[in-house]
């Protein structure tokens, strides 16, 4: 059974930038999830989606980030424009409904210059 | 809010010892709870997913117990090797709108051998 798949895993960028990160969840999984986590830190929930539907985007810094999931399997979380305190690994995850275990993808490492 | 905690920060002990890693949290109204490794540069692998009604689960030589009645989880490595080596995470899932996980900092294991 694949995993979850994440692109880019590594992304160098200058501060105001924008930035754009994909993830495919595992198939049939209908809960995705996208966490950020700062270095020394645990993740952290950005935003979490259910089929098409966003469940919980309160810790989602809306000025600046934004997250959709077309037709229920791909997500792409896009941050416009970044600022230096972005820099952090940010990890999707997916499971097949709420309170199942969560499996999650290799991240992808943003420093923002 | 719910928070959680995981004592040590840090563990170094020689090859072929039996450790034990602890998390607490405040709340003791979660739905499951879950442990993570993690390798440095890399995403999370889940090891063991314990739901709410079980007070154990066991997977190879790994054990993890849950007493939500006292906000405390433990696990258990036996045998322990150098590629045991890797930042342990552990989550709580909580009875909230979303089901997201809150994540502790983590406790970096070092095997030597």
């Amino acid at each position: 059974e694949a995993g979850v798949a994440q692109s880019p895993r590594y992304k160098i960028i200058e501060k105001r930038q924008s930035v754009a990160f994909w993830c495919n969840p595992i198939s049939g999984h209908a809960t995705l999830y996208w966490y950020q986590q700062i270095l020394g830190q645990g993740p952290k929930l950005l935003i979490q989606f259910q089929n098409n539907g966003v469940v919980d985007d309160s810790q989602l810094p809306k000025d600046r980030f934004s997250a959709e999931r077309l037709k229920g399997v791909d997500s792409t979380l896009k941050i416009q424009p970044a600022k230096l305190e972005d820099s952090a690994v940010y990890l999707c995850a997916s499971s097949l409904w709420g309170y199942n275990e969560q499996f999650f993808g290799p991240g992808t490492r943003l420093t923002v210059l | 809010k719910q928070e959680v905690t995981q004592i040590p920060a840090a563990l170094s002990v020689p090859e072929g010892e039996n450790l034990v890693l602890n998390c607490s949290f405040t709340d003791s109204a979660i739905y499951n709870l879950q442990w993570f490794r993690q390798d440095p540069g890399k995403g999370l692998t889940s090891l063991l997913l314990i739901q709410s009604s079980q007070r154990e689960q066991t997977s190879g030589r790994l054990n993890a117990s849950l007493d939500k009645s006292s906000g405390r989880s433990t696990l258990y490595i036996a045998a322990s090797q150098p590629g045991d080596s890797a930042t342990y995470l552990c989550a709580v899932f909580v009875n909230q709108a979303g089901t997201a996980l809150i994540f502790g900092k983590g406790t970096t294991l070092s095997v030597s051998s």
